[in-house]
């Protein structure tokens, strides 16, 4: 069965410290890859996807995930974190319906 | 609209009350999907609407939870008899199918059971 999983339930970085947070997916084919962020009271918003092509991708607010299918990963950096980068990130996989299968998510938190 | 809109935003209820669930897509996205986020949980599939075909109902929970989607657009999320363990965010995110695989999320509705 397809699942996502992010190790890390919580992390705390420092306010310009780089950022890697780690996701690992299970999926027969290859698979359509995304990272989503969802601050406190807002909606899930869509940092940056993969679907082929370049390993590499970028998104948005500096994010960048790179796909490595021998490690079944797609894990999100960004080299510099903000305080406005505090936040619940998502990561997931594209099911056979279209429909997203989430990792329970990462807690970010900053330290001034 | 720009974006998936969901109402209402907060809904709380008693325990064995039927409550409504309303999301707007994005006009002229012919995919939906419902999503629950509750702790412990995280964010689980419930239903997936895609033009006029049958919707998949294959994470709805128990049969309590039923959803419709009218005219291809608006869809509507029911909960029968509610139970404290329906307490979550339930989230609606629309696709437009034709131009690929990202999906929209509204702000959701954080429902209660008393």
């Amino acid at each position: 069965a397809q699942s996502v999983t992010q190790p890390d339930i919580h992390i705390t970085v420092s306010e310009g410290a780089s950022l890697e947070l780690r996701c690992n997916y299970s999926y027969g084919a290859t698979p359509y890859l995304f990272w989503y962020v969802q601050s406190p009271g807002q909606g899930l918003q869509l940092l940056l996807k993969y679907f082929s092509g370049d390993t590499l991708v970028q998104g948005i607010k500096g994010f960048e995930a790179e796909f490595k299918r021998s490690q079944s990963s797609f894990n999100l950096r960004k080299p510099s974190v903000h305080w406005s980068d505090a936040a619940e990130y998502f990561c997931a996989v594209g099911g056979s319906q279209g429909n997203l299968i989430f990792g329970k998510g990462t807690k970010l938190s900053v330290k001034p | 609209g720009a974006g998936v809109s969901q109402s209402p935003s907060n809904k709380v209820t008693e325990k064995g009350k039927d409550v409504e669930l309303r999301c707007d897509p994005i006009s002229g996205h012919t995919a939906l999907y419902w999503y629950r986020q509750s702790l412990g949980q995280g964010l689980e599939f419930l239903i997936y609407f895609q033009g006029n075909s049958a919707p998949d109902k294959s994470g709805l929970p128990s049969d309590r939870f039923s959803a419709e989607r009218t005219g291809g657009s608006v869809s509507t999320l029911t909960i029968q008899r509610t139970q404290q363990e329906d307490s979550a965010v339930y989230l609606c995110a629309s696709r437009n199918i034709a131009g690929g695989d990202t999906q929209y999320f509204g702000p959701g509705t954080r429902l209660t059971v008393l």
